[in-house]
């Protein structure tokens, strides 16, 4: 099983719309999740950390289920320029050894918002 | 502004021949990484260091080498023994707290010649 997997899309949606993207990560000792964003040919940036009582930030909401091992990440009211691949990223926290402070990534989804 | 620095932003390498590419951060992170993205592929960690004149292995270390003589410097050398560099590569660096997001430099890109 990949450690972190994500759909990888391309999703299509028009604007306005809510679109969701999930992730699964395999180390159930994983402390830490993000959610960054990556423009084409440009380096990831980070969207949101996710906590474990789920949070919000303008339109975009995380949620994290320790249980299925699972992260989401809606997006409300789309905006052309929310085109981008959103990247899962899961750090397996401080007691995995030489590796603690690895951060593991997802190969992305690539969302284009269409007018 | 505090930020990571990357250089040169595009760079080609002769066959045989070793390249080193320039990492500076002002962020007063401990902590700084060395990743490799290919098309498609998610990134790849090559070196991290948690500390000055510290330095460990990642996932796909063999072909390059590091150093890190200055907290504020992690410069990546991509060997002639790396026989596949054509790739991005992203530097990112934190505090080294397990739950702190890492910052990533704008990322050099590198293609054989």
């Amino acid at each position: 099983r990949k450690e972190v997997e994500q759909d990888p899309g391309p999703f299509n949606v028009p604007e306005g719309a809510t679109v969701a993207f999930n992730c699964t990560y395999s180390n159930s000792a994983s402390q830490s999740f993000f959610w960054y964003r990556q423009d084409c040919r440009k380096e990831p940036k980070l969207l949101m950390s996710v906590y474990s009582s789920g949070n919000e930030d303008g339109r975009f909401t995380a949620q994290l289920n320790r249980a299925s091992q699972y992260i989401s990440l809606l997006i409300r009211d789309s905006k052309l320029s929310d085109s981008a691949t959103y990247l899962c990223v899961v750090n397996s926290g401080p007691h995995s050894g030489a590796g603690s402070y690895q951060l593991t990534f997802g190969k992305g989804t690539k969302l284009s918002v269409i007018p | 502004d505090g930020g990571i620095t990357q250089s040169p932003k595009y760079l080609f390498r002769k066959e045989g021949q070793n390249v080193t590419l320039s990492c500076e951060q002002n962020l007063n992170h401990d902590a700084m990484y060395w990743y490799r993205q290919d098309p498609g592929q998610g990134l790849r960690l090559i070196y991290y260091s948690q500390i000055v004149n510290d330095f460990q292995k990642g996932d796909i270390a063999e072909g390059y080498s590091v150093s890190r003589e200055k907290k504020e410097s992690f410069p990546l050398t991509v060997t002639s023994a790396q026989k596949n560099p054509t790739a991005f590569y992203l530097c990112a660096s934190n505090s080294g707290a397990f739950n702190q997001p890492q910052h990533f430099g704008d990322g050099t890109r590198l293609s054989i010649l």
